[in-house]
Order: C-alpha cells, then sequence, then structure tokens
C-alpha cells in the first residue's frame, strides 16, 4: 500500500522560503513521479510542477517559475518543495501526489498547511 | 494557466441523478487528452475517482460513471447519497505552455 507522508503546518513571514516534504512508502520510488499541487482557501486545485526521481526530470508551472524548486532523495523516498520569496497570496493547503500513465494522480499526501502573515 | 471549467453547484435529492460538466479547450482536453476526476470531502485531500475518461478506480463504487466528447467531460452519479456531498474535480493534461497538467475549477455537490 503506497503512501505519502507529508511534513507539517508552517508559518512564515512573507519574503522567507518554505521547504516541504513528502515520504513515500511501499512503492517504487525510483519509477514513479510525483506532482505538487497546491490549494488556496476556498479555491481550486493548482498544478505547481512535477519530479520524475529515476531520470532526474523537473517541470514547473509557468507561474511559479523561479520560486520554486522540486527536488528528490532517492536514499530516503523523499520529495521535496521549496517555495521563495513568499507572499501572502502563497497561504495554502500543498500538496504532494503520485502520477500514473494516465496522466491522473492516484495517490495523495495528506496536505501541509502553509501560512504566510506578517 | 488554463483552466478547466465546471459549474459551481449542482445539488439533487437522496436516490436522484446528478451529472456534472468539465469543458476544456484545444490544449487539453481537446487535443485527446484524457479527463479525470477526483472527489474532495472537506478538509481532506483529493481522491482520485474515475481515470482515462471512463474507468472507476479501486473502490470506488459504480453510482460513479464518466464520459468524454470533443473538448468535454461529464461525471454522473446515479443513485445519489448523502455521502456524496463533497467538492469534484476533473483534471486533464495541457501541452500548451503554462502547465503540464491543468485542474477544473470545482463543483460543489449538494445532497438535499
Amino acid at each position: 500500500q503506497v503512501q505519502l507522508v507529508q511534513s507539517g503546518a508552517e508559518a512564515k513571514k512573507p519574503g522567507s522560503s518554505v521547504k516541504v516534504s513528502c515520504k513515500t512508502s511501499g512503492g517504487t520510488f525510483r519509477n514513479d513521479n510525483f506532482s505538487w499541487v497546491r490549494q488556496a482557501p476556498g479555491q481550486r486545485l493548482e498544478w505547481m510542477g512535477r519530479i520524475i526521481p529515476f531520470v532526474g526530470s523537473v517541470d514547473y508551472a509557468q507561474n511559479l517559475q523561479g520560486r520554486l524548486t522540486i527536488t528528490a532523495d532517492q536514499s530516503t523516498n523523499t520529495a521535496y518543495m521549496e517555495l521563495t520569496s513568499l507572499r501572502s497570496e502563497d497561504t495554502a493547503v500543498y500538496y504532494c501526489a503520485r502520477g500514473t500513465h494516465h496522466l491522473a494522480f492516484d495517490i495523495w499526501g495528506q496536505g501541509t498547511m502553509v501560512t504566510v502573515s506578517s | 494557466q488554463s483552466v478547466l471549467t465546471q459549474p459551481p453547484s449542482v445539488s439533487g435529492a437522496p436516490g436522484q441523478r446528478v451529472t456534472i460538466s468539465c469543458t476544456g479547450s484545444s490544449s487539453n482536453i481537446g487535443a485527446g487528452y484524457d479527463v479525470h476526476w477526483y472527489q474532495q470531502l472537506p478538509g481532506t485531500a483529493p481522491k482520485l475517482l474515475i481515470y482515462g475518461n471512463i474507468n472507476r478506480f479501486s473502490g470506488v463504487p459504480d453510482r460513479f460513471s464518466g464520459s468524454k466528447s470533443g473538448t468535454s467531460a461529464s461525471l454522473a452519479i446515479t443513485g445519489l447519497q448523502a455521502e456524496d456531498e463533497a467538492d469534484y474535480y476533473c483534471q486533464s493534461y495541457d501541452n500548451g505552455l503554462s502547465a503540464l497538467y491543468v485542474f477544473g475549477t470545482g463543483t460543489k455537490v449538494t445532497v438535499l
């Protein structure tokens, strides 16, 4: 049974950075791909970026290019999402999700609340 | 980012049938990419319901069904139950420049 377990809630100041982890268990981390999806309060889901650990390939949503970095540590089966220059509009729940060959997301982490406020 | 358009809300009485539409464009659904559907209960992560337009994910009741035609797709819930009250999102792949994956605007299903 594949599970994605994310790190805990974060409270950040505007202009700072946040790094969220997503540890996988029960799957084949190296052969999977993982996306990060966020959801601002009361808003829709927004895809942020994806990493394919096996090839080290990363893709980002255009509106987050330059502020977002997604990495993966194959030794610990953990994916990371780091967002810099935080703004109040970045306040959201951040999810990691496993991608499938159908281009869907079949397994999701529990979500990490990131609050950006002065 | 490109966005898939859904109605903000639909409602129905227990036992009734409701449908949710999802309209895309030539860079996503219209380009032939599959549509997937997710259910999100309040305060929880989304769960995959339908993948590849018509396939129910593991454990999903057969009350849920999906379809796709042209640049649109639909999710139908037959025999509506109280536990189906949730937000539903469609999702597809996009070959435009802004993002690889796009989600719908979301639909709140209310069981009357």
